[in-house]
């Protein structure tokens, strides 16, 4: 079955990084894109950014956030640079469905961005 | 561009229907056939109920259905169980290269 699972969340201070990994299982990696999607405390879901043949990210975090992925090891990741306190969120990974959306979704990892 | 517009709350009494509204504009919503909803239990993975608009996925039940007029989608739950408690997200193509979410719906059964 299909399985994501995310790791690498934590408490940070400010201005300092963070990469987030997101384990993929029970099915052909590289022939997925995949989101990353976060929720701030008491807020809605946010996209971040897709990673397929392309990579595109939202307006708040490019430049300052990177997808990656190691089809090898069936894992994706999220640099994360330059933390703000507002980065603090959970934040998931999930498999993309053409067209845009998306079909399996991980628990999560939560990241606080706090001095 | 801003997320879309969704009611924070809709509640219900077990057995009656539920609407749920999404509201964008014609750049996303009301210009493609690629909303999504999501029901997200808290602590839990989010859950694909419906995509492109009105498509349910494999094992979600049929009392979930899905809709859309123009910049706005529409979610009607109907036959409320208690199991349905939860939040509830719509989802567009943006339309440029990017995704919206709603803010989210709670909806209760009372």
């Amino acid at each position: 079955q299909v399985q994501l699972v995310e790791s690498g969340g934590g408490v940070v201070q400010p201005g300092t990084s963070l990469r987030l990994s997101c384990a993929a299982s029970g099915f052909t990696f590289s022939n997925y894109g995949m989101h990353w999607v976060r929720q701030a405390p008491g807020k809605g879901l946010e996209w971040l950014a897709y990673d397929g043949n392309n990579k595109y990210y939202a307006d708040s975090v490019k430049g300052r956030f990177t997808t990656s992925r190691d089809n090898s090891r069936n894992t994706l990741y999220l640099q994360m640079n330059s933390l703000r306190v507002e980065d603090t969120a959970v934040y998931y990974c999930s498999r993309d469905r053409h067209p845009w959306y998306s079909d399996y979704w991980g628990q999560g990892t939560l990241v606080t961005v706090s001095s | 561009q801003s997320a879309l517009t969704q009611p924070p709350s809709a509640s219900g009494s077990p057995g009656q229907s539920v609407t749920i509204s999404c509201t964008g504009t014609s750049s996303d919503v009301g210009g493609y056939n690629y909303v999504s909803w999501y029901q997200h239990h808290p602590v839990k993975a989010p859950k694909l109920i419906i995509y492109e608009v009105s498509k349910r996925p494999s094992g979600v039940p049929d009392r979930f259905s899905g809709s859309k007029s123009g910049n706005t989608a529409s979610l009607t739950v109907s036959g409320l169980q208690a199991e349905d408690e939860a939040d509830y997200y719509c989802s567009s193509y943006g339309g440029t290269n990017n995704l919206l979410f709603g803010g989210g719906t709670k909806l209760t059964v009372l």
